[in-house]
């Protein structure tokens, strides 16, 4: 089972932030958080991760709170682009190799 | 640098006929991993190589399915006989000893 808890669809306008909430209220300290999304018709696509600090790359934000029971992917200037399933993963630091476990994840559409 | 890439795109066969999907991974990435994605769900992890080695083929129903990756590079999924049920979305990734994997773009397969 997923280890994480996320709402099933967000609407976000475009050039807005689209932020995306994440509960992983059993994390363990040895756990990242990842986030993966899945544009329709294409395999999912790796955004960005973290373990307690805020990380940022050229695609994203991602806040994690500081008792790390969830955490918020942020789309700085979301496009239509962005339409997409987004899951929030966790895995653990030992398991790097290991498999990613996919919940249903947060269905954003960026709308016009 | 090329992505990962799967062949075919689509497939569509009549119930107890084999089936058989194609994946070659990112160069230099030594794991490659199958899952399975059913429509409206998350991917499904079936299989995981580290080279040429099975490390995790729990998820992998053994009765009809099998897989290979000979010399530790390209792989093949195979179902024999396929059954209605077996009509999904198969996705090949592969990572260098990292959370982040590179997914394909899937075999959509369709089973009649």
């Amino acid at each position: 089972d997923a280890k994480t808890t996320q709402p099933p669809s967000m609407d976000c306008a475009e050039g807005r932030a689209a932020n995306l909430p994440c509960n992983h209220s059993t994390i363990s300290g040895n756990e990242y958080v990842y986030w993966y999304r899945q544009i329709h018709s294409q395999g999912p696509q790796y955004i960005i991760h973290g373990l307690k600090n805020n990380e940022t790359n050229e695609m994203a934000s991602l806040i994690i709170t500081e008792d790390r029971k969830s955490s918020t992917l942020i789309l700085p200037h979301a496009t239509l682009r962005d339409t997409a399933v987004y899951y929030c993963i966790v895995l653990a630091l030992y398991n790097q190799g290991g498999k990613l476990i996919f919940g249903q994840g947060t269905e954003l559409s960026v709308k016009p | 640098e090329a992505g990962v890439v799967q062949s075919p795109r689509y497939k569509i066969i009549e119930k107890k006929q084999p089936v058989a999907f194609w994946c070659n991974p990112i160069s230099g990435h030594n794991t490659l991993y199958w899952y399975l994605q059913n429509l409206g769900q998350g991917p499904e992890l079936l299989i995981r190589y580290e080279n040429e080695e099975a490390v995790d083929d729990s998820q992998l129903p053994k009765d009809r399915f099998s897989a290979e990756r000979l010399k530790g590079v390209d792989s093949t999924l195979k179902i024999q006989p396929a059954e209605l049920g077996d009509s999904a979305v198969y996705l090949c990734a592969s990572s260098f000893r990292t959370g982040e994997q590179f997914f394909g773009p899937g075999t959509r397969l369709t089973v009649l």
